[in-house]
């Protein structure tokens, strides 16, 4: 199975800041890589799919990068409303095995 | 807008069977196009998929449950369940319904989740 790491696994940031998260993948998966975020008691929600393209309706600050085993998600100036758990989910499995990184929980400083 | 709902109990004795079904609204099942999935959060833990199902039965199952999950579909009542057998302690989990495109696993909606606790 592709393992996905998530780092770093917890940070915090002061509002206005600039946050990356990256996850790299044990294997190239071209950009077969989505970003979510969950909320405490809520469900994920998705960002970014496809490495770096902005699901409608998410904020323009949120961004995606990366291929083949090394992504970065960057939240380009933070917001209180940010503070959540993001996790990087991959699909470059056939049959599927699907998997998602440990999670980084952004706090606000 | 398409919504998603878990429903089904709370408490699952060890070694029984947890059954959860996901009710689907504002789209159909069987108009195709998506892959139905279960996914799971143990408490404060990450994310799990357990398998999906296509509206005409074809599921695919994470290899680590295989042996002990079954996904299921009824169109009929635009729902789809899953059933975890033999369970222990350690699948005390948040379970999720959610939907993704055919052909691509992006998981765009989500059911609101429910904690399912394995317990005597």
């Amino acid at each position: 199975d592709i393992q996905m790491t998530q780092s770093p696994s917890s940070l915090s940031a002061s509002v206005g800041d600039r946050v990356t998260i990256t996850c790299q993948a044990s294997q190239d998966i071209s950009n077969y890589l989505n970003w979510y975020q969950q909320k405490p008691g809520k469900a994920p929600k998705l960002l970014i799919y496809d490495a770096s393209n902005l699901e409608a309706g998410v904020p323009s600050r949120f961004s995606g990068s990366g291929s083949g085993t090394d992504f970065t998600f960057t939240i380009s100036s933070l917001q209180p409303e940010d503070i959540a758990t993001y996790y990087c989910q991959q699909y470059d499995n056939l049959p599927p095995r699907l998997t998602f990184g440990g999670g980084t929980k952004v706090e606000i400083k | 807008q398409v919504q998603l709902q878990e429903s089904g109990p709370g408490l699952v004795k060890p070694s029984q069977t947890l059954s959860l079904t996901c009710t689907v609204s504002g789209g159909s099942i069987s108009s195709g196009g998506y892959y139905w999935s279960w996914i799971r959060q143990h408490p404060g833990k990450g994310l799990e998929w357990i398998g999906y199902i296509y509206y005409s039965g074809s599921t695919y199952y994470n290899p680590s449950l295989k042996s002990r999950v079954t996904i299921s579909v009824d169109t009929s009542k635009n729902q789809f369940s899953v059933k975890l057998s033999s369970v222990t302690a350690a699948d005390t989990a948040v379970y999720y319904c959610a939907r993704s495109v055919s052909g691509y696993d992006i998981f765009d909606y989500w059911g609101q989740g429910t904690l399912v606790t394995v317990s005597s």
